[in-house]
């Protein structure tokens, strides 16, 4: 059965360094999303993309992110300089359409930034 | 905004037996989806059951079932004849339902189940 992958598994990083984050989505999936979840909290909605652009963001996706679909099938999160706050474990997500009732999740990337 | 709300960090339940995930939610929108994810340990989330709030009947799915409750705004989980599989976090999510509307999940934090043999 087809899966949405995500690498790393974990990344370390020190603050202020930029991270990417990336997702392969299932292939014949059109709209794309990131969401995180800070340990301990909720999973939290950051960002959903289709048609190579942003269909719609959270408050919490300001200027240090960014997402991208470099190619046929990567999909991935850039945070340009990361804070100490951005240690969350971050989940891609992918669904057939707007009307698609179901997110088909990955395994998630802890990110932890020291 | 809507908010989905799960009072139980954490359950426990005896193989074989049964147990009751609860849910609350906040909502201004007639017409959404409520669903219960299950994260096993180190795995991705999977979508268990799914209600569309039109519907009066509630969903089942073989040993799950939902005991949803539109007026008091309430989405329990039912899992019947547990078994060690069942072990996991599971997730109480909504999504508004409609043409144009936002396809974000709104989730709650989450219930860590235990399955005891």
């Amino acid at each position: 059965e087809p899966e949405v992958t995500q690498t790393p598994s974990h990344q370390v990083t020190q603050m202020g360094q930029e991270v990417i984050l990336r997702c392969v989505p299932i292939s014949n999936h059109l709209y794309f999303y990131w969401y995180r979840q800070i340990l301990g909290q909720k999973v939290e909605f950051l960002v959903s993309f289709y048609n190579n652009e942003i269909s719609e963001k959270s408050e919490i996706f300001d200027d240090q992110f960014s997402v991208e679909r470099p190619d046929g099938s990567n999909f991935t999160l850039k945070i340009r300089s990361t804070k100490l706050e951005d240690s969350a474990m971050y989940f891609c997500a992918s669904s057939e359409s707007l009307y698609s009732y179901e997110q088909y999740f990955g395994p998630g990337t802890r990110l932890t930034v020291t | 905004a809507q908010t989905v709300t799960q009072s139980q960090p954490e359950m426990s339940v005896q193989e074989a037996e049964t147990v009751t995930l609860s849910c609350t939610y906040d909502t201004s929108e007639s017409d959404y989806y409520l669903f219960w994810y299950k994260q096993p340990p180190s795995r991705q989330m999977i979508l268990v059951i799914r209600q569309e709030a039109y519907k009066q009947q509630n969903a089942t799915e073989n040993r799950f079932s939902v005991n949803f409750q539109k007026a008091a705004k309430s989405f329990s989980l039912k899992i019947s004849d547990s078994q060690l599989g069942d072990a996991a976090m599971y997730f109480c999510a909504y999504r508004r339902r409609g043409g144009g509307a936002t396809n974000k999940l709104i989730f709650g934090t989450g219930t860590l189940l235990a399955v005891q043999p």
